[in-house]
């Protein structure tokens, strides 16, 4: 059964770069068809997609964060990692992982679907 | 960007009573929407995808249903472990916008 972990520090100061890594366990990160994204939530915005990567390296972010996001892959670890520059207290939130099937072919992906399963989530707080 | 509505807020409903939960897409997304529940201090769990497949080990009392950009979930017979969070997402935009609902909280009656 696929598990999914997520790592880094509970808290940043503002202004800082939140780095936080997923760890996959019971698949590989590698496997065809499959996108690794990080969601977020926070009481005033609810869930909100960061981006996501395929182990290719492709990657897609939302537009209102692109400019300060960037997600990169380790398939010799089986990870996966968020970094998330000049931080504010409004990226105070609870940072999740999970996988999402995608619709690639031949190394060009077409669409991306649903999130499962999910890491237990990372409580960050960004504060001086 | 696709916004997506759910209705009410907050449902509340007698255990073995049935809960309809409604998400309306702000444009057409066929039927590439998908339902979580989220108990409290735990992560989205995968109910429906496809508007209406439920997800591995979901029991059958809870269903998807679509009519246009309507979308709803149906749980028959609340059990107590329902009571939850509940959101709904799209994955109709290309290059992906993932967007989710703003949730509906399951309340016990």
């Amino acid at each position: 059964q696929m598990q999914l972990q997520e790592s880094g520090p509970a808290l940043v100061k503002p202004s800082e770069t939140l780095s936080l890594t997923c760890t996959v366990s019971g698949g590989s990160i590698s496997t065809t068809n499959y996108y690794w994204g990080w969601i977020r939530q926070s009481p005033g915005k609810g869930l909100e997609w960061i981006g996501s990567i395929y182990y290719s390296g492709t990657t897609y972010y939302t537009p209102s964060l692109k400019s300060r996001v960037t997600i990169s892959v380790d398939t010799s670890k089986n990870e996966f990692s968020l970094n998330l520059r000049s931080l504010t207290a409004a990226d105070t939130a609870v940072y999740y992982c999970g996988r999402h099937w995608a619709n690639v072919v031949q190394g060009t992906t077409f669409s991306t679907t649903w999130f499962d399963p999910w890491g237990q989530g990372r409580l960050v707080t960004v504060s001086s | 960007e696709i916004v997506l509505t759910q209705s009410p807020a907050t449902l509340s409903v007698s255990p073995g009573e049935r809960a309809t939960l409604s998400c309306r897409a702000s444009q057409s997304i066929s039927g590439n929407l998908a339902w979580y529940q989220q108990k409290p201090g735990q992560a989205p769990r995968l109910l429906i995808f496809g508007t209406s497949t439920r997800a591995t080990g979901i029991p059958a009392r809870f269903s998807g249903t679509r009519s246009g950009t309507e979308f709803t979930l149906t749980i028959n017979g609340l059990q107590s472990e329902d009571f939850a969070l509940y959101y709904c997402q799209q994955y109709h935009e290309w290059p992906p916008m993932h967007t989710f609902g703003q949730g509906t909280k399951l309340e016990m009656k």
